[in-house]
């Protein structure tokens, strides 16, 4: 199996613009976890996925702030306006079981100048 | 609420010597704890996946250890090299905290040649 797979690996935008970030999970696993890791606060759960349905979405930020999950295979966090405090990088992880071991994509590095 | 604290922050060792990372938490009511590795701009990589019911678990040069009731874990790496370079993170998935992993700060290690 590939792992899981974010894109794009990198994204620079300006402020006010439209971010989207994109996941596709471990084949089989049916969890599906978005983080942010910065240097103030380190790692954050920002929003998990059971069977595509969003279960606790506690730790999004704001309204500003969306996450999605059409199908088994694919994800996407949107911020929508971006602001440069929303820099950081964005990794998605994947389960079997929402207590399993949790594997990572390779995270996404979200500039907003 | 669960906290997770891991000493030193930062750690340099010359190459083949055995070393410690320490990671403890507040509350022993615990499911699991994961061990990580991230190297520079890179994703997390699953090292090691400790039960609440285990005590430890050995991969390769690395052993990891659980004492629940004292709040401790501690990731053991024999005869280190430099490629073992790194930033080591535990996380630790809490009984009442539904499929939510509590990540430590990480220890950054360093093994020089």
């Amino acid at each position: 199996d590939a792992g899981v797979i974010q894109s794009p690996r990198h994204e620079v935008t300006e402020m006010g613009q439209e971010v989207t970030l994109r996941c596709k999970p471990i084949s089989g696993h049916d969890y599906l976890f978005w983080y942010r890791q910065t240097m103030m606060r380190g790692l954050e759960l920002l929003i998990y996925f059971n069977n595509n349905v969003p279960i606790d979405d506690s730790g999004m930020p704001e309204d500003r702030f969306s996450a999605k999950m059409p199908n088994a295979s694919f994800s996407t966090l949107k911020i929508q306006p971006s602001e440069p405090r929303d820099s950081a990088v964005y990794f998605c992880a994947s389960s079997m079981g929402g207590r399993g071991e949790q594997f990572f994509g390779p995270g996404t590095r979200l500039t907003v100048l | 609420k669960q906290e997770v604290t891991q000493i030193p922050a930062a750690l340099s060792v010359p190459e083949g010597e055995n070393l410690v990372l320490n990671c403890s938490f507040t509350d022993s009511a615990i499911y699991n704890l994961q061990w990580f590795r991230q190297d520079p701009g890179k994703g997390l990589t699953s090292l090691l996946l400790i039960q609440s019911s285990q005590r430890e678990q050995t991969s390769g040069r690395l052993n990891a250890s659980l004492d629940k009731s004292s709040g401790r874990s501690t990731l053991y790496i024999a005869a280190s090299q430099p490629g073992d370079s790194a930033t080591y993170l535990c996380a630790v998935l809490s009984n009442n905290a539904g499929n939510m992993l509590t990540f430590g700060g990480g220890t950054r290690l360093m093994v020089k040649p």
